[in-house]
């Protein structure tokens, strides 16, 4: 069946290092994809999304990418905060049944 | 506006215990979702409902119920909890279900069985 995975945590830098959270996904067809941000002690909230093959997402410097050719959305940031210390999911939405097919999470924590 | 609320935010449950837990939602959202989520599982679906009135399974939907009676509100309930049914539960809306749907989260509820 479809699935997301992403690379395990949790992901330790220095702040103002360059960020990389790998996600692939299995599937047919063409689905939606998405990262979610959990800050310490919240719900998910959506941090960016691409709806169609080559689509770039983007949003508070974070961005990934639609490659259908690889099956991944990896997510990127250039210089990374203490702020952006949080788990991140990579998700995927099958409009058939109303699902968000969730990673099992990256924790990120970042050092001053 | 205060987007999706959840209460309550804590509660510890023994054995056998029933209890609800309620979601509800400002923005006239027509779908809504109840997950959990596990350590190292992300998210997983319980049960989700396309409009007032509906309701539908998700993945992992044994052991627990829901309803929506008002466009607003989700409720799901533990009929008789168990120690496997900890977990932090999450309530999401969303207005729509196509391309690029985003699903609005609250803030969450832990719930520990002993």
């Amino acid at each position: 069946g479809d699935s997301v995975t992403q690379m395990e945590g949790p992901v330790t830098l220095s702040e103002e290092a360059f960020l990389t959270i790998n996600c692939t996904y299995t599937a047919t067809g063409y689905p939606s994809l998405f990262w979610y941000v959990q800050y310490p002690g919240e719900g998910l909230q959506l941090l960016l999304k691409a709806t169609k093959a080559d689509d770039k997402g983007s949003n508070k410097g974070f961005e990934a990418t639609y490659r259908k050719e690889t099956t991944s959305f990896h997510l990127e940031k250039g210089s990374v905060q203490v702020s952006d210390s949080a788990v991140y999911f990579c998700a995927l939405f099958w409009i058939s049944n109303y699902q968000l097919i969730w990673g099992a999470g990256t924790k990120l924590i970042i050092k001053p | 506006n205060a987007g999706v609320t959840q209460t309550p935010k804590f509660r510890v449950l023994k054995t056998g215990q029933s209890m609800t837990l309620l979601c509800a939602q400002d923005m006239n959202h027509e779908y809504m979702y109840w997950y959990r989520q596990d350590p190292g599982m992300g998210l997983r679906l319980i049960h989700y409902s396309v409009g007032e009135g509906t309701t539908a399974k998700g993945e992992v939907p044994d052991g627990y119920n829901v309803s929506r009676l008002k466009k607003q509100n989700f409720l799901l309930g533990l009929e008789s909890a168990a120690p496997s049914q900890t977990s932090v539960y999450f309530c999401a809306s969303s207005y729509f279900a196509g391309e690029g749907n985003e699903q609005f989260f609250g803030p969450g509820t832990r719930l520990t069985v002993l």
